[in-house]
């Protein structure tokens, strides 16, 4: 699989918008990137996804650079209760056969909000 | 409507006793993962459940970890003589189809082996 490098932490005040990065330089051409959240004791939560444009929807934003060799998650008002680990996955749009539809997890963003 | 349920949440045993967890997926998704999160790691996939074909066991680590999926529904993880390195939250998904873009997560069931 496609590898993802995220920064461990990163801290955001209440009420700023915040931009997680995400590398993934050796993503192939079908490679769809995928945004998990896990909020503290709980599993893990869809965010977004995107293969090559930018796509919004009501919790977040995905902007996805023109080589897709990186992307950013954008919040755009953090809120307390976006505090969580935030993880950048890739998934693979062609499938091999059982076994290629799990989720990779890497260490993820660890994303602190201020008050 | 319901999300994934699992249980128990968490779940105290002694090094070499059995345990089992049980899994209730969405309504009608046909496909079922198990991930299991140690202690400050990332989520390692399992196994994986579609329909009625055969189980991708490639990420369970030993003989002792077994599961299965009665009814295309429910599922439950067994592990056997179970070792102190087995503890870990384990975290059952769901998705609409294999092909789903979107997995949801149940809540998880705390292991802890002592």
């Amino acid at each position: 699989d496609a590898k993802t490098t995220q920064p461990n932490s990163m801290e955001s005040n209440e009420e700023e918008p915040v931009h997680l990065p995400c590398n993934h330089s050796t993503i192939s051409g079908t490679d769809y990137i995928h945004w998990y959240r896990q909020l503290p004791s709980q599993g893990p939560e869809y965010v977004i996804h995107g293969l090559t444009s930018n796509v919004n929807n009501r919790m977040a934003s995905l902007a996805i650079a023109e080589d897709r060799k990186s992307s950013t998650l954008i919040l755009h008002r953090a809120t307390l209760r976006d505090a969580a680990v935030y993880y950048c996955i890739l998934r693979g749009g062609t499938y091999s056969g059982a076994g290629s539809y799990q989720l990779t997890f890497g260490k993820g963003t660890k994303l602190s909000v201020i008050p | 409507g319901a999300g994934v349920s699992q249980s128990p949440s968490n779940k105290v045993t002694e090094k070499g006793k059995d345990v089992e967890l049980r899994c209730d997926p969405i309504s009608g998704h046909t496909a079922l993962y198990w991930y299991r999160q140690s202690l400050g790691q990332g989520l390692e996939f399992l196994i994986y459940f579609q329909g009625n074909s055969a189980p991708d066991k490639s990420g369970l680590p030993s003989d002792r970890f077994s599961a299965e999926r009665t009814g295309g529904s429910v599922s439950t993880l067994t592990i056997q003589r179970t070792q102190q390195e087995d503890s870990a939250v384990y975290l059952c998904a769901s998705s609409l189809e294999a092909r789903g873009n979107e997995q949801f997560f149940g809540p998880g069931t705390r292991l802890t082996v002592l």
